[in-house]
């Protein structure tokens, strides 16, 4: 059972907002990852970690920004949220990029009117 | 670049076969494959690496070639169970996944 965990899992904002999306995970992964995935499409990658106080922009360009302060946390802050913004934001972890197996968090379904 | 999934929807009545399809335009280190159901996060299903290595569920196959950089997911004797959205991702050398646009696989009784 992946230990993986998103709060909140639902959030309805209005327009100017600062929100932080919470995720943490008890598997000790150096690997972190933020997907924003509209709903029945494709996973993108807005950013990823390698490890503490590493974080890297990933192939979709996000306004949001994230932190690595402790190897299980790895919070996304949007300064400024707009409709714009409104998706389902998936974390995930790893122990590698590219030889083990991602494990997913539930989401966070994000709405900005 | 994003990997091409085909097909892109597919629909069986438990008991039949599929296969998914997973094609990319780079040379690929690995493939992983992932279901994912209505609401909820997607599951690892299998890892395929360069060079025959795979890890995986006891009921999945897949298979990869590396020459044509193309992957397949095998469903075999599908259960209501299957249902859901297939994504495979493929990885170049060091770097991040790249997921596909999803394949939605439906089982009807």
């Amino acid at each position: 059972e992946a230990d993986i965990y998103q709060t909140p899992r639902y959030l309805v904002i209005g327009t100017g907002k600062k929100i932080t999306l919470e995720c943490s995970q008890t598997m000790g992964h150096d690997k972190m990852y933020w997907y924003q995935q509209d709903p029945g499409m494709e996973l993108h990658l807005i950013h990823y970690s390698y490890g503490v106080n590493s974080t890297e922009k990933g192939d979709l360009s996000s306004e949001s920004t994230v932190s690595r302060i402790r190897t299980e946390h790895f919070p996304l802050t949007l300064e400024s949220a707009r409709p714009s913004h409104t998706s389902q934001y998936l974390c995930a972890s790893s122990t590698t990029g590219w030889r083990d197996e991602q494990f997913f968090g539930p989401g966070t379904r994000l709405t900005v009117l | 670049q994003q990997p091409v999934q085909s097909p892109q929807a597919v629909i069986l009545r438990e008991g039949e076969d599929a296969v998914i399809n997973c094609s990319s335009s780079k040379a690929l280190y690995s493939v992983h494959w992932y279901r994912q159901k209505h609401g909820e996060a997607p599951v690892f299903l299998m890892i395929l690496l360069k060079g025959g290595e795979q890890k995986g569920h006891d009921k999945i196959s897949a298979s990869f070639n590396e020459k044509k950089q193309q992957s397949s997911l095998y469903l075999t004797a599908s259960q209501l169970s299957y249902s859901g959205t297939y994504f495979c991702g493929t990885a170049s050398a060091g770097n991040m996944l790249t997921f596909g646009g999803g394949t939605r696989l439906m089982v009807k009784p």
